[in-house]
């Protein structure tokens, strides 16, 4: 079964500074894909970034990139320069194989991040 | 392009009424279409999914079930509603498989008293 990990419940960073948000997975699938979203006060659920297994580089989005590290299970989140406007729930999810040829999202619990003026 | 709709957008049910959620998507065919369920302040949990017309699949058992009546068209239903079911629902779609992310709309919020 498939296990997605996020250590820090909660995070205060400073307006301007790089933030790095943790996710850690397991699972015994070679090949897999790694998702991360972000959900404002609104509720809705917003993609940010994906990351192959096989992807040689690390995946980047504007100011988002993802930190992976595939002998270490992890899959962290930076954001550089942050904005007020970053303040959300943050998700990292893992595609999940289902029967029939769809493919489910495992997500965390999420990090609710909060970016201070 | 595509977009996603959800109705209501939040709703309040005494325990043991009857449950309609509607899912809609435009600007694609056969897309997959997931169901999954948020409850306060966790993460998302996959309820149901469908691959196409007719074709259910549930991941989890549970007092809820889900229909496809039309290629872009998901409902998520309860004969009675338990105050367990409270929660954040999003629809969410994709195409294929692999490295293609889901889109998710709007969510609803319904809370079961």
């Amino acid at each position: 079964a498939q296990k997605i990990t996020q250590t820090q419940p909660g995070m205060f960073v400073q307006e301007k500074e790089a933030v790095t948000l943790d996710c850690t997975y397991d699972t015994s699938d070679q090949s897999y894909g790694l998702f991360w979203y972000k959900q404002p006060s609104s509720g809705e659920m917003i993609f940010l970034i994906y990351q192959g297994s096989y992807d040689e580089q690390n995946a980047t989005e504007g100011r988002y990139s993802l930190n992976f590290q595939k002998a270490r299970k992890s899959a962290n989140l930076v954001i550089s320069a942050s904005q007020l406007g970053d303040s959300a729930m943050y998700f990292c999810a893992m595609r999940a194989p289902l029967r029939g040829g769809a493919d489910g999202l495992t997500f965390g619990k999420g990090t609710h991040l909060i970016i201070q003026p | 392009s595509q977009t996603i709709h959800q109705w209501p957008a939040t709703l309040v049910q005494p325990v043991g009424s009857p449950l309609s959620l509607e899912c809609t998507v435009e600007g694609t065919s056969n897309p997959n279409l997931y169901w999954y369920r948020q409850a306060a302040g966790r993460g998302l949990q996959l309820l149901f999914y469908s691959v196409g017309i007719g074709q259910i699949s549930s991941e989890v058992p549970q007092n809820l079930s889900a229909s496809r009546p039309q290629d872009r068209q998901f409902i998520l239903s309860s004969k009675k509603l338990l105050l367990s079911d409270s929660g954040f629902y999003l629809c969410a779609w994709s195409v294929g498989t692999g490295d293609d992310e889901q889109f998710f709309g709007p969510g609803t919020r319904l809370t079961v008293l």
